[in-house]
């Protein structure tokens, strides 16, 4: 089956950059999307088709896309980016939905 | 303001079974596809099922083919999932997720609070 990888996490300071990145053999031919998720709550998405931000989602989020990698990126990182941030996208088929194993951000 | 309500969820014994709902409202709730994901205790996202709007089309995860059908009732405006055969490794929070339109497809936009399903002796 088809397989999302992300690293499982990544540390920053505030104010930096945090970068977390997304590999998958169908990207080059699906788009990404990217969701954030704090404990105890429902996924929110903070990026679809690789790069658009939606209304309502902080400009510090970006995202950016390369062959078989997507990466999202968050500038001047906040304590309250401190959250799991996962990646979904389809199969070549675009019939099945599929999830990264999701990556902890942790603001030091 | 789109609302996703998911109901259902509980405590069930190993090859039981439980049907999960997801109460829509806030958009033309038989214009849009609609999913099942689920989350294991202290886990990552799964994605189990999709249906089209009009119900032509119905995918599944390996994990829970053969098992879980899902279905809706647009004059209901309501989704399910029908979970047959569970197992220890089904126990989780199922969320409800609204698909996006047209290109945003398939990104999930909108995602109910979820409902949790326990399986366990």
């Amino acid at each position: 089956s088809y397989e999302l990888t992300q690293p499982p996490s990544v540390s920053v300071s505030p104010g930096q950059t945090a970068r977390i990145t997304c590999s998958g053999d169908a990207l080059p031919k699906q788009f990404a999307y990217w969701y954030q998720q704090k404990p105890g709550q429902a996924p929110v998405m903070v990026i679809y088709k690789d790069s658009e931000r939606p209304s309502g989602i902080p400009e510090r989020f970006s995202g950016s896309s390369s062959g078989r990698t997507v990466t999202l990126t968050i500038s001047g990182v906040q304590a309250e980016d401190e959250a799991d941030y996962y990646c979904q996208s389809a199969d070549s088929s675009g019939k099945y939905r599929v999830f990264g194993g999701g990556t902890k951000l942790t603001v030091l | 303001e789109v609302h996703l309500v998911e109901s259902g969820g509980g405590l069930v014994k190993p090859g039981g079974s439980l049907r999960l709902s997801c109460a829509a409202s806030g958009f033309t709730f038989t214009s849009c596809s609609m999913n099942w994901v689920r989350q294991a205790p202290g886990k990552g996202l799964e994605w189990v099922s999709f249906i089209s709007g009009g119900s032509n089309y119905k995918y599944y995860a390996d994990s829970v083919k053969g098992r879980f059908t899902i279905s809706r009732d647009n004059a209901k405006n309501s989704l399910y999932l029908q979970m047959n055969s569970l197992r220890a490794e089904d126990t989780a929070v199922y969320y409800c997720a609204r698909e996006g339109f047209g290109e945003l497809s398939p990104s999930l936009d909108y995602w109910g609070q979820g409902t949790l399903v326990t399986v366990s002796s």
